[in-house]
């Protein structure tokens, strides 16, 4: 399975946006770019997902490179609420979709 | 408000006991996975089941562990003897296979090894 590689942790200020980088160069065509978070004390949850072309929704932006090798969640203004632990996952759409394979993820602290 | 719920939310036990944990998925979710969190492994994939039926157990300490879905309703982790490693919060996650959206999980179940 492709890997990726994430910063180990990350701090913002709040209100601020925030860009949280994900290192993907090893991406196969077929590998879809997954964002899950996991607040303290919680179960992951979905945050965005997208396959070439930058995404939006009501808790994220995704922003793919042209080349796919990496890409940003962006955060367009943090709030105490978002500070987690952010995931980078890629799903191989042929051969394992279901699966979901956590890496260690950014742990992002948000400062008020 | 479609949640997958997980008990107990809290286990203590003791060394050679036998655990068992349950999971209910969302309704029409047809993929159930178990994950374990532990401070120095992370999240790691035990199992999952797609329609019922068990697809990848790779994850798992087969002498110990075993995971069943006897519906689609409930599914169960069971370890059989509890070793204090075993200690780390288990959780269940449920799906729609071959869907592009996400995968929810449960609260979790926090197991102590004593």
């Amino acid at each position: 399975d492709a890997k990726t590689t994430q910063p180990n942790s990350m701090e913002s200020n709040e209100e601020e946006p925030v860009h949280l980088p994900c290192n993907h160069s090893t991406i196969s065509g077929t590998d879809y770019i997954h964002w899950y978070r996991q607040l303290p004390s919680q179960g992951p949850e979905y945050v965005i997902h997208g396959l070439t072309s930058n995404v939006n929704n009501r808790m994220a932006s995704l922003a793919i490179a042209e080349d796919r090798k990496s890409s940003t969640l962006i955060l367009h203004r943090a709030t105490l609420r978002d500070a987690a632990v952010y995931y980078c996952i890629l799903r191989d759409w042929e051969t394992s979709y279901d699966k979901v394979i956590f890496g260690p993820g950014t742990s992002l602290s948000v400062i008020p | 408000d479609a949640r997958v719920t997980q008990t107990p939310r809290h286990k203590v036990t003791e060394m050679g006991q036998e655990v068992t944990m349950r999971c209910q998925p969302i309704l029409g979710h047809n993929t159930v996975f178990w994950y374990r969190q532990t401070m120095m492994q992370g999240l790691e994939l035990l199992a999952y089941f797609r329609n019922r039926a068990p697809l990848d157990d790779s994850g798992m300490p087969k002498d110990r562990f075993s995971a069943e879905m006897p519906d689609a309703t409930l599914a169960t982790l069971k370890i059989q003897p509890s070793e204090p490693r075993d200690s780390a919060v288990y959780f269940c996650a449920s799906g729609v296979s071959y869907s592009y959206n996400e995968q929810f999980f449960g609260p979790g179940t926090r197991l102590t090894v004593l």
